[in-house]
């Protein structure tokens, strides 16, 4: 089965805090996929990686880094937390080709006090 | 349209009863259409993955069609069910390199017993 893992679900952060987000995959797959989800604005991009130590900003970067050290891991790093970055993340993974299956992590609720 | 846009944005209907949401995007720029079932607490799952102008896919009471040159995406439920209940997420790729996967902000589908 494949599987893409996000080991906290639930956080309580306090603003000014360095928060680690972090995302592995098993299924040898080259893009990775960070994602923020609120109310009634869907899901949007915070950043992508294609392959080992490559990232493209996505569609929100701001206040947020990533690290993609390995292949199976991609870190979504809040470098200083404020309660405007309190919310759903979602990581995925896919192939290179976009024709192909996204896969989700099951999400991080993070809440920033 | 520049964006991809889901209508409605919620749907509540009757067990039994049939239903269909649409999936708008960009029909200049195109290369893959996704559909996503989302259930809440888990992560998105893949219902299709389109390609082709025409492309028509089915998954038990589920299917989807596609029209490129309109720029239109239909997801049919037949016969809802209860656990059919979910959010329902389109994602489009568009076909420049540079193009990037952009989701709908899904529409929540609610069936009532």
């Amino acid at each position: 089965d494949v599987k893409v893992t996000q080991s906290s679900r639930y956080l309580v952060k306090r603003t000014g805090e360095k928060v680690f987000l972090e995302c592995v995959q098993d299924m040898d797959h080259e893009n990775m996929f960070w994602y923020r989800q609120d109310p009634g604005l869907g899901l949007r991009l915070i950043y992508f990686s294609y392959d080992v130590k490559m990232k493209e900003k996505g569609d929100i970067p701001e206040g947020y880094s990533v690290s993609r050290e390995k292949k199976e891991r991609f870190s979504l790093i809040l470098e200083s937390a404020s309660t405007n970055q309190t919310s759903m993340y979602l990581c995925a993974s896919s192939l290179v080709a976009v024709g192909n299956t996204i896969y989700f992590g099951e999400g991080s609720w993070l809440t920033v006090v | 349209i520049l964006n991809v846009e889901q209508s409605p944005q919620s749907l509540h209907v009757q067990e039994g009863d049939s239903t269909n949401f649409t999936c708008s995007f960009p029909s200049s720029n195109f290369y893959a259409l996704h559909w996503y079932r989302w259930e809440t607490a888990k992560s998105p799952e893949a219902l299709f993955v389109m390609t082709l102008n025409g492309d028509e896919k089915k998954k038990g009471r589920i299917s989807a069609t596609l029209n490129t040159k309109e720029g239109y995406s239909y997801l049919y439920i037949k016969g809802s069910q209860p656990e059919d209940s979910a959010t329902y997420l389109c994602l489009h790729k568009g076909h420049s390199s540079a193009s990037k996967i952009i989701f709908g902000s899904g529409t929540r589908l609610s069936i009532r017993p």
